[in-house]
């Protein structure tokens, strides 16, 4: 079974400044499984990166996935006081279906 | 797309549940749907999915043998009953609507369109 571990877990950035979020696998897994969601406090999470690098319908461009292997990255170029918020990694697998990383908080 | 979940609320210890996820805006049994949960003040557990036809169902470990997913593609419906419930069940459950892509061999699946959730709470 995979573990998602995110880092680090609370970043404090001011606008303008790029933001580098982290994602590691417990071991080496197919890079295209993994996705990204954004979470502001009260709403339900929404879907950034899909394919591991494929940005949703309507996802700023501001907004990229990288990697390979085990290490996953969100980066967001030049953050926004919206993007204040939690985001997750997850990966799609045989069993269980979806795992999600901790979250990583991101205050702007 | 929207979904919109109801059946929430609070159940004793041993009760059970039984939460729906009504569908809009797209062509139902052509999507993989999930119930997916999140304790308060933690981060989020997938807990079943159920293919578009219904005819395969997954489980996280925390749940199986006690929960149970179905659909309703006629009502464009999402079912999970919850049985012999626990204190650790307490969380906000959210229905998504899978995605999918195609890679060499086989698919890979995302989660697309979630709903706003209906709170669930298993005290005495």
């Amino acid at each position: 079974e995979i573990v998602l571990t995110q880092s680090p877990g609370t970043l404090s950035l001011s606008p303008g400044e790029r933001a580098t979020l982290s994602c590691r696998a417990s071991h080496y897994v197919t890079t295209k499984y993994f996705a990204w969601y954004q979470q502001k406090p009260g709403q339900a999470p929404r879907l950034l990166i899909y394919g591991a690098f494929t940005r949703a319908t309507g996802i700023p461009d501001r907004f990229s996935g990288s990697g390979s292997g085990t290490d996953l990255t969100l980066t967001i170029s030049r953050v926004e006081p919206e993007d204040s918020a939690v985001y997750y990694c997850q990966h799609y697998g045989a069993s269980p279906r979806f795992t999600f990383g901790q979250g990583t908080n991101l205050e702007i | 797309v929207q979904l919109l979940e109801s059946g929430g609320g609070l159940e004793q210890p041993g009760g059970s549940l039984r939460l729906s996820c009504a569908a809009s805006g797209l062509t139902f049994n052509n999507f993989a749907m999930s119930w997916v949960r999140q304790a308060p003040g933690k981060g989020l557990e997938w807990v079943s999915s159920i293919t578009g036809n219904g005819a395969y169902t997954y489980y996280a470990d925390s749940v199986k043998g006690r929960f149970t997913i179905s659909r309703d593609n006629s009502n464009n419906m999402l079912f999970l009953q919850m049985n012999s419930l626990r204190v650790e069940d307490t969380a906000l459950y959210y229905c998504a609507k899978e995605g999918f892509a195609t890679v060499p061999g086989g698919y890979y699946y995302y989660l697309d369109v979630w709903g706003k959730g209906t709170s669930v709470t298993v005290s005495s």
